[in-house]
Parts: C-alpha cells; sequence; structure tokens
C-alpha cells in the first residue's frame, strides 16, 4: 500500500515551458485535490476531483489544468510555465464524505527560471 | 469564504515542557471539521489530531490534546512532555462538513523550535 505518490519529487523549468506533476494513489479515495506552498502562505487549493470524470477549481487555478480519466490518477498540468509558479505541489487524497483526514504525497519542488 | 489564522510565527519551548499553539478560524457554518497538520523537515504533511464540529468533547491523541472553543471560533493545539522530534511547522486547518467536496483551508503555520 504505498498511499499518495508523487513524480518527481524536483523540477526546474524554463519560463514558457510545459509540465505534468504524476499523482497517483492506491485507497480507492474518490476525493483528490491539488495544493501549492508559498513561503509565509501556507497550503492553497489548486483544483480538485470527486470522482473520475470530474473536476473543479479551487483558490488558485489559474495557470494550471487537472484532468480525471481513473480513480487513481489526477495529474497537474502546467500549459506554460511562469516564476510565479514556483512552488512546492502536494497532492492529496480522501474518501468523499466524513470527517476523514487527506493523505498527502512527499510533494514536489518546482522551480521555474 | 473561510479564513484560518494563526497568530504565532514561531514558538519556542524547552524538551519536556508544555507548549500551546494558536489558531482561530471564522466561518458562518456550523458543521465543520478542524484538523493540525505537521510539517517536518522532509516536507511530508502528517495528521496530529482532527476535531469534529458537532462534538462537545476536545479530542485527544496520546501527548497532543485541543482546546476547541467553538463560541469562540479557537481551535489551539497543546503538545505535553515536548520532544525533540515535535520541531517542525505546525498547521490549522478547517474544512466544511457539507458536500464533501470541500478542499482544506489551511492557516499559514507556526514553525515550533524545541530547545533541548
Amino acid at each position: 500500500n504505498a498511499g499518495v505518490t508523487q513524480t518527481p519529487k524536483f523540477q526546474v523549468l524554463k519560463t514558457g515551458q510545459s509540465m505534468t506533476l504524476q499523482c497517483a494513489q492506491d485507497m480507492n479515495h474518490e476525493y483528490m485535490s491539488w495544493y501549492r506552498q508559498d513561503p509565509g502562505m501556507g497550503l492553497r487549493l489548486i483544483h480538485y476531483s470527486v470522482g473520475a470524470g470530474i473536476t473543479d477549481q479551487g483558490e488558485v487555478p489559474n495557470g494550471y489544468n487537472v484532468s480525471r480519466s481513473t480513480t487513481e490518477d489526477f495529474p497537474l498540468r502546467l500549459l506554460s510555465a511562469a516564476p510565479s509558479q514556483t512552488s512546492v505541489y502536494f497532492c492529496a487524497s480522501r474518501p468523499l464524505a466524513g470527517p476523514h483526514e487527506q493523505y498527502f504525497g512527499p510533494g514536489t519542488r518546482l522551480t521555474v527560471t | 469564504a473561510q479564513t484560518v489564522t494563526q497568530s504565532q510565527p514561531e514558538m519556542s519551548v524547552q524538551e519536556a515542557e508544555t507548549v500551546t499553539l494558536s489558531c482561530t478560524y471564522d466561518t458562518s457554518e456550523s458543521d465543520y471539521y478542524l484538523f493540525w497538520y505537521k510539517q517536518p523537515p522532509s516536507r511530508q504533511m502528517i495528521l496530529v489530531i482532527r476535531q469534529e464540529a458537532y462534538k462537545q468533547q476536545n479530542a485527544t491523541e496520546n501527548r497532543f490534546s485541543v482546546n476547541f472553543q467553538k463560541a469562540a471560533k479557537s481551535f489551539s493545539l497543546k503538545i505535553s512532555d515536548s520532544q525533540l522530534g515535535d520541531a517542525a511547522m505546525y498547521f490549522c486547518a478547517y474544512r466544511s462538513a457539507g458536500g464533501g467536496a470541500d478542499g482544506l483551508t489551511f492557516g499559514k503555520g507556526t514553525h515550533l523550535i524545541i530547545q533541548p
């Protein structure tokens, strides 16, 4: 049982490049989400999904796309990276209803130069 | 929109002593969940404790306990017998209980230092 996995752990991009952050969970959780963590800002919700084929925007969605074709996978796409997207990105999952904790992946540190 | 405020950017405590981290939140909802997460230097987010708003009894997990004051919208974390391994960033987080689709709203965190 691997929990929530994220790849890569570190990434450096040039402005304008695109990339996909991968996220997978093996707990059969309906709910998956992406957060970004910036110094002094805590974690902020980017996008979330309540099940395969359903996604929605969080607090800071601009510049990011997501899709959910399977229960297990929830990739985050940066179409044209900007220096403002330099951050640590966390994927998380949980059962849809109830007071369940979010299970977080180990994070991806992204630097855009 | 809900907001979560952690007013202590940094706290320091002697090993084996007790420390309390503060958290206040603003919401118009009556049913919600509150969480404390720990983030050590490894950056992994680890759940410390959770509280359901409809439960009057304060949650406890070993050396960790909360003081939940619903009317005051306060949710402080008490760490007893502090250990070196408790050194980390601590985040307070809020989630609405309605619908299931809501994400977590986090405070900005408190950096806890344990003095040996």
